[in-house]
């Protein structure tokens, strides 16, 4: 599986839209973008994922580059609880493919009052 | 509550202990999975089990032993644990056939510390 880039750190206020980049320019085309965050001392969570169309739901928007090397995870309205590490990881489904799975040190946002 | 159960949330084991971590899961996946996270270290992938039958074992030191008697239940059994083995230890599960795959669902972790 491809790596991937983050910032190691952001700030956002309260109320803003947090934009997190990521870059996967090794990105292959059966490689699906997830993202994830952690909050303190908890598991993961998963927020979205895409393959190369624009994906939105109730946590998220995930807009994926059209040559697919890079994408942006936007929390429209970043709220103190949205405080986490988030993370871009790239894999293709299916078993098997978890070994090469590259997970990061992502990116730490904090949303400040 | 994710739907991955894991107990306990916190443990502190001599190093002559033997304990074991367990992860349940109600959420119908048929994978489950082991993850190791030290501080300021990335997610380690340690064993993988599909259908209940262990298909990856990514190099994790014998100390450190699984067993999944069932889709739904994995457990970690360690025993002489180093102290560079504290760490979050998570247990995450996932559907890895059908035609929609959302990726894994962790549960909360456990935290280990070794004396």
């Amino acid at each position: 599986d491809a790596k991937t880039t983050q910032p190691p750190s952001m700030d956002c206020a309260e109320g803003r839209a947090a934009n997190l980049p990521c870059n996967h320019s090794t990105i292959s085309g059966n490689e699906y973008v997830y993202w994830y965050r952690q909050i303190h001392s908890q598991g993961p969570q998963y927020i979205i994922h895409g393959l190369k169309n624009n994906e939105t739901n109730e946590m998220a928007s995930l807009i994926i580059t059209e040559d697919r090397k890079s994408s942006t995870l936007i929390l429209p309205h970043a709220t103190l609880r949205d405080t986490a590490v988030y993370y871009c990881i790239v894999r293709a489904l299916g078993a098997g493919n978890n070994r090469k799975l590259i997970w990061g040190l992502g990116t730490s946002l904090a949303v400040n009052p | 509550e994710t739907g991955v159960t894991q107990t306990p949330r916190h443990l502190v084991m001599g190093m002559t202990n033997k304990k074991s971590l367990k992860c349940e899961q109600h959420l119908g996946h048929n994978a489950m999975y082991w993850y190791k996270q030290s501080a300021k270290k990335p997610l380690e992938l340690m064993f993988v089990y599909n259908f209940k039958e262990q298909t990856e074992n990514n190099s994790v030191p014998s100390r450190f032993s699984p067993e999944c008697p069932n889709s739904s239940h994995l457990f970690l059994h360690l025993h002489t644990l180093q102290p560079e083995d504290s760490a979050l230890y998570l247990c995450a599960s996932s559907q890895t056939t059908g035609p929609k795959n959302y990726g894994y669902t962790f549960g909360s972790g456990t935290r280990l510390t070794v004396v």
